[in-house]
């Protein structure tokens, strides 16, 4: 599976946009690409996931350029419950388990 | 309704001992799994079934042995506890597609004294 890189931390103030890229040179043809969200002491939720151009739902959009390399998350307006470690993730069609890195740490200050 | 269950929340015992968390998911799904998050945050798979099948089984001691009576349920059982056991291990499940998505468990904090 590819191996993703993503910021350690990352600091913003409620209300403001917050991006988070991630890189996955080695990304194949039938590779998605997935993020997760994961609040202290909860499992990891799904917030969303695309393959290519830009996918977008309640809560996030996700931008992936034309050479898949990498994908940016984007979370619109974010508030202090948007604080969390979020990871991503290239993942295939199947069953196959999911391989966690060590994610973004987003702290949204007020 | 929770979709995916774990039981217990925290377990708390003795090295030596032997123990088990319960997984259930209400969500009609044919695969599960088992994670373990360490000290470290590293949230690492353990075992994968798909309709009581294993399917994957990562370098873990066998010690740990995973046991799914249904589809619904992933019960992982220890035995001789250890220090290094101690972990929160989360139970997800999946349902074969084009773009599966897992849905995590609250976790079981284990500690072993």
């Amino acid at each position: 599976l590819a191996k993703t890189t993503q910021p350690i931390s990352m600091d913003s103030y409620e209300g403001q946009e917050v991006n988070i890229t991630c890189s996955h040179n080695n990304i194949a043809t039938n590779d998605y690409i997935t993020w997760y969200q994961q609040f202290p002491s909860q499992g990891p939720r799904f917030i969303i996931q695309g393959y290519k151009t830009k996918v977008t739902n309640e809560v996030a959009s996700l931008f992936i350029p034309a050479d898949r390399k990498s994908s940016t998350l984007s979370l619109p307006r974010v508030s202090l419950s948007d604080t969390a470690v979020y990871y991503c993730l290239v993942v295939n069609s199947g069953n196959t388990p999911l391989v966690f890195g060590k994610g973004t740490r987003l702290s949204v200050i007020a | 309704d929770t979709a995916v269950s774990q039981t217990p929340k925290y377990l708390v015992t003795q090295m030596g001992n032997d123990k088990s968390i319960k997984c259930e998911q209400n969500l009609g799904h044919d695969t599960m799994y088992w994670y373990k998050q360490d000290s470290k945050k590293f949230l690492k798979i353990m075992f994968s079934y798909n309709n009581k099948e294993l399917i994957i089984n990562e370098t873990v001691p066998n010690r740990f042995s995973p046991k799914s009576p249904d589809k619904a349920h992933l019960n992982l059982h220890i035995n001789s506890l250890e220090l290094g056991d101690s972990a929160v291990y989360f139970c997800a499940s999946s349902q074969t597609g084009v773009q599966p998505r897992q849905y995590f468990g609250p976790g079981t904090r284990l500690t072993v004294t």
